[in-house]
């Protein structure tokens, strides 16, 4: 079946670690995006990537960093620059340029908490 | 002003009962609009997409009205199983961006 799967489900970080969240499609979807959830709150996008080797910073890119090497994934590191970092992270990737009629395929998260 | 806004709720309704929620957006430009349904803990998933005319899918019908920059979610004979959080999302016009609304929650009471 096609999807998107992220890893770990629960990852635990140390203050001034760096993590690196995957995220991996088999949906031939063109882009990708990583999304953060705080308790409460809507999600806000970090980044996005519409094609490979290339992304954009979203709206609170500060403290994360993308790679786009392949189409099917697209990992989020997660800094030490990152000062408020413990939340949900979700990664969506979508099927269409231009347009996007089909909205997102969400993967199932990785929730980040700082010990 | 944020791209799109709802009513958080939270909305709690017997089973039976018809809910309605409306979410509007500032971009009159946007093109595409979805509903999504989110269980606690877990990620969003479609719902349905929103389309000019209305729309229905069973007991759930959505509608947008372009003129006041709003959409709409009907949910008719409600069941246990509808609680949740539904989640309003319009693109941007540049690309595939999409911006979500922080959602209302809805528990269905028995």
């Amino acid at each position: 079946d096609g999807g998107i799967t992220q890893s770990p489900k629960y990852l635990f970080r140390k203050e001034g670690q760096n993590v690196t969240l995957s995220c991996e499609q088999n949906l031939n979807h063109d882009a990708m995006y990583w999304y953060r959830q705080d308790p409460g709150q809507g999600l806000r996008l970090i980044y996005y990537s519409q094609i490979v080797n290339d992304f954009q910073k979203g709206d609170i890119a500060e403290g994360y960093s993308v790679s786009r090497e392949k189409k099917e994934s697209f990992p989020l590191t997660v800094t030490s620059a990152q000062k408020n970092p413990t939340a949900f992270y979700l990664c969506a990737s979508s099927i269409a340029r231009g347009t996007a009629r089909y909205g997102y395929t969400f993967g199932s998260g990785t929730r980040l908490t700082v010990v | 002003r944020k791209e799109v806004e709802q009513d958080p709720g939270p909305f709690n309704v017997p089973e039976g009962a018809t809910v309605a929620f409306n979410c509007t957006y500032s971009n009159s430009a946007s093109q595409s609009f979805f509903w999504y349904r989110q269980d606690c803990r877990k990620e969003p998933k479609l719902l349905m997409s929103v389309y000019s005319s209305g729309n229905e899918d069973g007991r759930f019908t959505a509608q947008l009205n372009r003129a006041s920059q709003y959409i709409s979610l009907l949910i008719r004979d409600s069941k246990l199983s509808d609680s949740a959080t539904y989640l309003c999302v319009v693109n941007a016009n540049t690309g595939n961006q999409f911006y979500f609304g922080t959602g209302t929650s809805l528990t269905v009471i028995p």
